[in-house]
């Protein structure tokens, strides 16, 4: 069965620096996604992108995160200086359709700042 | 604001006891809803979904759900407790655009 894949696994970083999480959506889904969960917190939406740009962003999104596609798999969310409070597991998924229909998620990364 | 709740935050069963986890969602139009499960360092698996079709649905692993309106409920049941179903479990609804709204879990432990 197609799979989200998410890479690395675990991300180790100092605070201020930028991260990248990568992200390999199922191939002939068209909405992708990012949610993350702090420890001991529910799953939170972050972001939709649908036919390359951003189509909804929660208010956790704001200026130090954004998301790519910068080829025909990737997806990318980039935080541009992590802060302590940035630290949760990061999810990507993916949808074939939008509204109604289940998104299909990686087994997430681990973003652990210093 | 649409949402959901889970009743139970954990819930503990025998082997090949029945397992029932709770979920209530905010009334609105009719919702889509999804039930989640995550083992252990593993990602959210889909157990089943509701989008208007029948109101009981089964979903992977034996569990099903029933879709009542009258009580605003999705209920996860199983018949029979399994070692392997031990994990966290989530009730997830489809919002008004294409964003879930995640509950906030059932810790589900299943006793020898």
């Amino acid at each position: 069965e197609p799979e989200v894949t998410q890479t690395p696994s675990h991300q180790v970083t100092q605070m201020g620096q930028e991260v990248i999480l990568r992200c390999v959506p199922i191939s002939n889904h068209l909405y992708f996604y990012w949610y993350r969960q702090i420890l001991g917190q529910k799953v939170e939406f972050l972001v939709s992108f649908y036919n390359n740009e951003i189509s909804e962003k929660s208010e956790i999104f704001d200026d130090q995160f954004s998301v790519e596609r910068p080829d025909g798999s990737n997806f990318t969310l980039k935080i541009r200086s992590t802060k302590l409070e940035d630290s949760a597991m990061y999810f990507c998924a993916s949808s074939d359709q939008g509204m109604r229909q289940p998104q299909h998620f990686g087994d997430g990364t681990r973003l652990s700042i210093l | 604001a649409q949402s959901v709740t889970q009743l139970d935050s954990h819930v503990s069963v025998s082997e090949g006891t029945p397992v029932l986890l709770r979920c209530n969602y905010s009334s609105s139009y009719s919702p889509s809803l999804f039930w989640y499960v995550q083992h252990p360092n593993k990602g959210l698996q889909l157990l089943l979904k509701y989008t208007s079709a029948a109101t009981l649905v089964k979903g992977i692993n034996g569990f099903e759900a029933e879709f009542k309106k009258s009580e605003t409920s999705f209920h996860l049941t199983k018949p029979s407790a399994h070692m392997s179903d031990a994990a966290e479990y989530f009730c997830v609804r489809g919002g008004a655009t294409n964003k879930l709204i995640f509950g906030t879990g059932t810790l589900l432990a299943v006793q020898p």
